[in-house]
């Protein structure tokens, strides 16, 4: 079965960086799409952007662009998310999902991972 | 961008009794070359990520009970839980993906009256 197991939580301060990642197992790791979504304490749910782990190409809301970089290992069939200039806005639970089904649903999701940011 | 609106924004249902969400988008998520919806829902409960109940608009994802259905298309879309049951008690997220960025509904939080 297809399963997402994200790296653990992480604590940030204001202005640093923090790399989450995703490690995809029971489908062929190039051939679906992988995305980001954020969930801030409370409210809905945001998408960051997506990374093809064939050739690596990449897309991002422009909300994140110049902030967020993803990036795929294709030997440990795993993506990360690279976010910087982190603020307290940036607390939230971040996940990976995949498009199985089709290229932009979510139809696999890791487990979430909590990123706090906090002086 | 699309812009996704959900009704209401909160809503009590007594159990077996029916519950309805609505989905609105700015503009039609109706893809004229294959007649398909580009629209999703999805379920979600405390602590947990969100799970995928409907796509392309109304097939139901494997799993899903058949007490959720959704229909619609264009620009104005439902989610109909049939006969409410106690686990059904979640936020529920409609989703564009018709183009980028994709674009969640705000949710609808259902509960047990």
């Amino acid at each position: 079965q297809v399963q997402l197991v994200q790296s653990g939580a992480e604590v940030r301060k204001p202005g640093a960086s923090v790399k989450v990642s995703c490690k995809a197992s029971g489908l062929t790791f190039t051939t679906y799409y992988m995305h980001w979504v954020r969930q801030a304490p409370g409210q809905g749910l945001e998408w960051m952007g997506i990374i093809n782990p064939s050739g690596g190409s990449t897309t991002y809301a422009r909300k994140f662009q110049g902030r967020v970089t993803m990036t795929r290992d294709t030997s440990t069939s795993t993506v990360y998310m690279d976010l910087s200039s982190l603020r307290s806005e940036d607390t939230a639970v971040y996940y990976c999902a995949s498009g199985v089904r089709a290229t932009h649903i979510f139809d696999y999701w890791g487990q979430g991972t909590l990123v706090t940011v906090s002086s | 961008d699309i812009v996704m609106t959900q009704s209401p924004d909160s809503l009590a249902v007594s159990l077996g009794e029916r519950a309805t969400i609505n989905c609105k988008s700015s503009q039609s998520v109706l893809y004229s070359s294959n007649n398909k919806n580009y629209l999703a829902w999805y379920q979600q409960k405390p602590g947990q990520p969100p799970k995928l109940l409907i796509y392309w608009a109304s097939t139901r994802e494997s799993g899903v009970p058949d007490r959720f259905s959704g229909s619609g298309s264009g620009t104005d879309f439902t989610l109909t839980i049939s006969s409410l049951q106690a686990e059904d008690v979640a936020v529920y997220y409609c989703q564009q993906y018709y183009g980028t960025p994709l674009l969640f509904g705000q949710g609808t939080k259902l509960e047990i009256k």
